[in-house]
């Protein structure tokens, strides 16, 4: 299986940071990737998908990178509706795995 | 507009069954792979299960489940389904049906573009 490991697994920042999570893979995904957001409570939300296209309706204040193992998703300048817990998941083979999740918290 | 509404998360003996329902809504059901992925209290999400669109001939699912689960689909009634078999307390979860993302020969591309609320199952005696 592969694994994915995001990092860190929480951070602390203000309204108007600029955000990176990076997560990777335990092997070659290509660019099987993609980036969700998820609330309490709440339906996860696909924010990136195949590592780098931004998905419908999401703001472009979102970005993601990477190619083959490494991976990151980049908050250019936080507003406070973005703090939540952020995964990234791999579609290059099942099982899809999630990575343990990233906990963007408010400073 | 895209609805799914996942139902029949209930509390359940340890080795027990469920069957969870998700019913889908504002697009062509029949043409999108569909997935369940689920949530433990206190943890992250899990993916469960995938199956292909229209038949639904390919069906994965991860080693923690698979032998025990089911999944299945009915695109007459726009309708996903996971038969859920032999549960113990690690099963204990929010279930989300999701749609996508499509499917080539084993790599899923395109992410889960829309969620359900979810359902919750606890496996407890």
């Amino acid at each position: 299986d592969i694994q994915m490991t995001q990092s860190p697994s929480s951070l602390s920042a203000s309204v108007g940071d600029r955000v990176t999570i990076t997560c990777r893979a335990s092997q070659t995904i290509s660019y099987y990737l993609n980036w969700y957001q998820h609330k309490p409570g709440k339906a996860p939300k696909l924010l990136i998908y195949a590592a780098s296209s931004l998905q419908s309706g999401v703001p472009s204040r979102f970005s993601g990178s990477g190619s083959g193992t490494d991976f990151t998703l980049t908050i250019s300048s936080l507003q406070p509706e973005d703090f939540a817990t952020y995964y990234c998941q791999q579609g290059d083979s099942t099982p899809y795995t999630f990575g343990q999740g990233t906990n963007l918290e408010i400073k | 507009e895209v609805q799914l509404v996942e139902s029949g998360g209930d509390l359940v003996q340890p080795g027990g069954s469920l069957r969870l329902s998700c019913v889908a809504s504002g697009f062509t059901f029949s043409s999108y792979a569909m997935n369940w992925v689920r949530q433990a209290p206190g943890k992250g999400l899990e993916w469960v299960s995938t199956i292909s669109g229209g038949g639904g001939t390919n069906t994965y699912y991860a080693g923690s489940v698979k032998g025990r689960f089911t999944i299945s689909r009915d695109n007459s009634k726009s309708t996903l389904y996971l038969q859920m078999n032999s549960l113990s307390a690690e099963d204990t979860a929010i279930y989300y049906c999701a749609k996508g993302g499509a499917l080539y020969g084993g790599k899923s591309r395109g992410g889960c573009d829309y969620w359900g609320q979810g359902t919750l199952v606890t496996v407890s005696s």
